[in-house]
């Protein structure tokens, strides 16, 4: 079993639609969350940064993780065309092993349809 | 804004061949990381860097090396390229281990 894990899609939606794009893991050192953004032929860019559980909103773009559960989302409220790209989530540790060290889901293709 | 500059977009090398993948940051930044990128798989960590001179291994290893001579630069170096090292490599910096990292834009290589 991976340890973190995330549905690939492809996700297509309608424009102005809220996203949810999800992940689950297993690791319980992980504190430190992250949401990437990769359109086609780029390297991932940075979209949300959390430490912990809780909540984080930026724009149209909210994080949330819940560590009880081990599972973290990122929620696009009025999705666009340019939202169209791969998610990754990503995380790591505080200290051992996965201190410093990125572990990524598989990533989650969106499309945004017009 | 970091800028994490890749030497090559796109590359094509024969299998047994010696390769190397060159990455410059221009931040400072303390940290830099290899990533293999694969359908299916996510971003893998090959290597890592934490200083000048000094390597970790990642998840995925062999058949790599690293040399890191200088803070900005970071270079990936396939010993004896093979078919299966054909993939999409990206390249990280980070100035502390748990800030976010910052990536290029990968060497798409092809081993044929």
């Amino acid at each position: 079993q991976k340890e973190v894990e995330q549905d690939p899609g492809p996700l297509s939606v309608p424009e102005g639609a809220i996203v949810s794009l999800n992940c689950t893991y297993s690791n319980s050192a992980f504190q430190y969350f992250m949401w990437y953004r990769q359109y086609s032929r780029k390297g991932p860019e940075l979209l949300m940064y959390t430490y912990s559980s809780g909540n984080k909103e930026d724009g149209r773009f909210t994080a949330q993780v819940d560590k009880s559960s081990k599972y973290i989302s990122l929620f696009i409220r009025d999705s666009q065309p340019s939202d169209s790209a791969t998610y990754l989530c990503a995380m790591s540790g505080a200290g051992g092993t996965s201190y410093g060290k990125l572990t990524f889901g598989q990533g989650t293709i969106l499309t945004v349809h017009p | 804004d970091v800028k994490v500059t890749q030497s090559s977009r796109y590359l094509v090398k024969r299998t047994g061949e010696k390769v190397f993948l060159e990455c410059v940051q221009d931040m400072d930044h303390e940290n830099m990381f290899w990533y293999r990128q694969d359908p299916g798989l996510g971003l893998r960590l090959i290597y890592f860097s934490y200083d000048v001179k000094m390597k970790e291994k990642g998840d995925i290893p062999e058949g790599y090396s690293v040399s890191r001579e200088k803070k900005e630069r970071f270079s990936l170096i396939l010993e004896s390229a093979s078919t299966n090292q054909t993939s999409m490599y990206l390249c990280a910096s980070t100035l502390g281990l748990n800030q976010p990292q910052h990536f290029g834009d990968g060497t798409r290589l092809s081993i044929l």
